[in-house]
């Protein structure tokens, strides 16, 4: 079964600096990857998806990279901003019915 | 465009009552997802539809919940009765139709109390 892990689960950065979200899947045999955006009380907004067949993604200050072959995804975001702090999720989808969540992290961007 | 729509935002009820859940996802999007998100955990697919069928619902805890989108458009979840161990948040997502390009596109969530 699809095991997915996020690293750090809560992060805490002064506003302007650079930080990387890590995520890792126990099974490389997907179709994508994606990176979500929660802020307390809301739903989750889609913020970058990775198909298996690429490398990265970027939007914006966000660069999703995928290693397919190591099982492992990473966030990077630029001159984060307070507006950035929220939680941050990654779902491997393995076909019909199978995306897989971490368990998220906390992020919070110190003005 | 207007988002994914759900009703109640929250709610409270005691243990072995019942509850209902509704959910209208994005117009024209074929595919509508039930998430259960437990407090600290990533959400949980508990039942996919396409348009007004059942495409996978094997992790619906099937004697308790129960899902329906008759007209292929709006959903509802059902648990009945509840236990404790149904609180959580349940969203709604839906996606144009269900492929591996398709983004999913969540509604607030439904935040779920039993006492």
């Amino acid at each position: 079964k699809q095991e997915v892990t996020q690293i750090p689960a809560a992060l805490s950065v002064p506003e302007g600096e650079n930080l990387v979200l890590n995520c890792s899947f126990t099974d490389s045999a997907i179709y994508n990857l994606q990176w979500f955006r929660q802020d307390p009380g809301k739903g989750l907004t889609s913020l970058l998806l990775i198909q298996s067949s690429q490398r990265e993604q970027t939007s914006g200050r966000l660069n999703a990279s995928l290693d397919k072959s190591s099982g492992r995804s990473t966030l990077y975001i630029a001159a984060s901003q307070p507006g950035d702090s929220a939680t941050y999720l990654c779902a491997v989808y393995a076909g019909a019915n199978n995306l897989f969540f971490g368990t998220g992290t906390r992020l919070t961007v110190i003005p | 465009e207007a988002g994914v729509a759900q009703s109640p935002r929250y709610k409270i009820i005691e243990k072995r009552q019942s509850v209902a859940f509704w959910c209208n996802p994005i117009s024209g999007h074929a595919t509508l997802y039930w998430y259960q998100q437990i407090l600290g955990q990533g959400p949980k697919l508990l039942i996919q539809f396409q348009n007004n069928g059942v495409v996978d619902d094997s992790q619906l805890p099937k004697d308790r919940f129960s899902a329906e989108r008759l007209k292929g458009v709006d959903s509802t979840l059902k648990i009945q009765p509840a236990k404790l161990e149904d609180s959580a948040v349940y969203l709604c997502a839906s996606s144009l139709d269900g492929s591996s390009t398709d983004t999913q596109y969540f509604g607030p969530g439904t935040r779920l109390t039993v006492l």
